[in-house]
């Protein structure tokens, strides 16, 4: 099982601001995901990484793989309260299902 | 779009009880999974199917068991329920990949609690 550890656990923050949440462990991974869930309902896939110092952007939010593919970031520009929700990372082992991180919990107050 | 259907929101059953959660997804993905989400420990693999009839373990398996006897179905058995079983119960289903990076399409999840 390879251990991904999130940070921080908990962010709550003022409508405008500006945030990034991390995903880090010690192994190496041949992809991450990024998913957000929202209160009462499942995860949803915001994102796949695959290249070692790769970026994608997806409205206002920038995911970044690490160089070495053992770490990844998500940075939110100008966070809304629609964004609130716990965000997730996560890797697959070595058969089909996703080892997931404990989640950064975000809170957007207007 | 993937619908993963959970067949109850919310679910009070009794310790001892047996309980069936039930997941159907559309899409004709081959792959389907279970988790349990607790506050503090994340989600944690409970079972997953890789087709028809076909189970694996995941990290949490005991006092579970699943069923896959259609490919869009996967049914979570509680076999005799303990308090320490009330949890939110997630489901989700994957396309296999020989990647193995593919995305996950989950429910909405069933609150579970155990009296």
């Amino acid at each position: 099982t390879q251990l991904l550890e999130q940070s921080p656990q908990f962010l709550s923050i003022q409508e405008g601001e500006n945030l990034t949440v991390y995903c880090n462990s010690s192994s190496v991974f041949s992809s991450l995901q990024w998913y957000r869930q929202e209160p009462g309902e499942g995860p949803v896939l915001l994102v796949t990484v695959v290249t070692g110092g790769e970026v994608k952007k997806l409205k206002r939010l920038t995911f970044q793989f690490g160089d070495a593919r053992k770490d990844s970031s998500l940075h939110i520009t100008a966070a809304q309260p629609g964004d609130t929700g716990l965000y997730l990372c996560a890797v697959s082992n070595s058969g089909y299902a996703l080892n997931f991180g404990k989640g950064t919990s975000l809170l957007v107050t207007p | 779009d993937v619908k993963v259907t959970q067949s109850s929101r919310y679910l009070v059953k009794r310790t001892g009880e047996k309980v069936f959660l039930e997941c159907v997804q559309d899409m004709d993905h081959e792959n389907m999974f279970w988790y349990r989400q607790d506050p503090g420990l994340g989600l944690r693999l409970i079972y997953f199917s890789y087709d028809v009839k076909m189970k694996e373990k995941g990290d949490i398996p005991e006092g579970y068991s699943v069923s896959r006897e259609k490919k869009e179905r996967f049914s979570l058995i509680l076999e005799s329920a303990s308090t320490n079983q009330t949890s939110m119960y997630l489901c989700a289903s994957s396309l296999y990949s020989r990647l193995k990076n593919q995305p996950q399409h989950f429910g909405d999840g069933t609150r579970l609690s155990i009296l």
